[in-house]
């Protein structure tokens, strides 16, 4: 099964609303990785995550690796409309296997 | 630019049947993988290769083969369809982890029903 729980699995907000979402395994990771899917698309990559600790940001999206390789998170700032769509975490192990959690599915309420 | 390409876009087929799902890329990267993706599952791995004539397992690989015999294909064999293996299927390449990258870069999907 996967090894890779990322939660909320579903956020309803309203515009303007920071959010946070997270990714926890018990296994170490050397890279973390989130990724955006719109509709009838695949996934984009949003931030790549290469060291532990390590804390990036693009644009509104704000993200980092966990000390312990085990979690990463990410936080988008002051949500707008094309937020929408559902958000992956990903982590690729040293063999270079790369898994995906389930996904957070944001909602922005009008 | 081409990327990733992945042939058929959609498919239907009866239970029994088998196919193939084609993937090609075009960035000469070294590694290259076959997910699915269902409702609420998130994308699943099924197999995945470091390189040609290298593959292994993922997460679901029951039912599916693969081969890798050239940098630039991954071809995905279901043997005996199932019911069960309706769902969206991605191809993704990327480069290696020692490169310091992780974007894998993702085909369009292949939606295949099986009925």
């Amino acid at each position: 099964g996967q090894q890779l729980n990322q939660s909320p699995q579903s956020m309803f907000i309203q515009e303007g609303e920071d959010v946070s979402m997270n990714c926890t395994s018990s296994s170490i990771f050397n890279t973390w990785l989130w990724y955006k899917q719109d509709p009838g698309e695949g996934p984009v990559l949003l931030i790549a995550l290469y060291k532990a600790g390590e804390l990036t940001s693009n644009g509104r999206l704000t993200a980092q690796f966990g000390i312990t390789r085990k979690d990463s998170f990410l936080n988008i700032s002051a949500s707008i409309p094309s937020d929408v769509g559902i958000y992956f975490c990903a982590g690729r192990k040293r063999d270079d296997k790369i898994i995906f959690g389930k996904g957070t599915r944001l909602h922005i309420l009008p | 630019n081409a990327g990733v390409t992945q042939t058929p876009k959609f498919q239907v087929l009866k239970t029994g049947q088998s196919m193939t799902l084609q993937c090609a890329q075009d960035m000469n990267h070294e590694y290259m993988s076959w997910y699915r993706q269902d409702p609420g599952m998130g994308l699943r791995l099924i197999h995945y290769s470091v390189g040609a004539g290298i593959t292994d397992q993922g997460e679901v690989p029951n039912g599916y083969n693969v081969s890798r015999s050239t940098t630039e294909d991954f071809p995905l064999r279901l043997l005996s369809a199932a019911p069960s293996q309706t769902s969206v299927y991605f191809c993704a390449s990327s480069r290696r982890l020692i490169a310091n990258t992780g974007e894998l870069f993702f085909g369009e999907g292949s939606r295949l029903t099986v009925l």
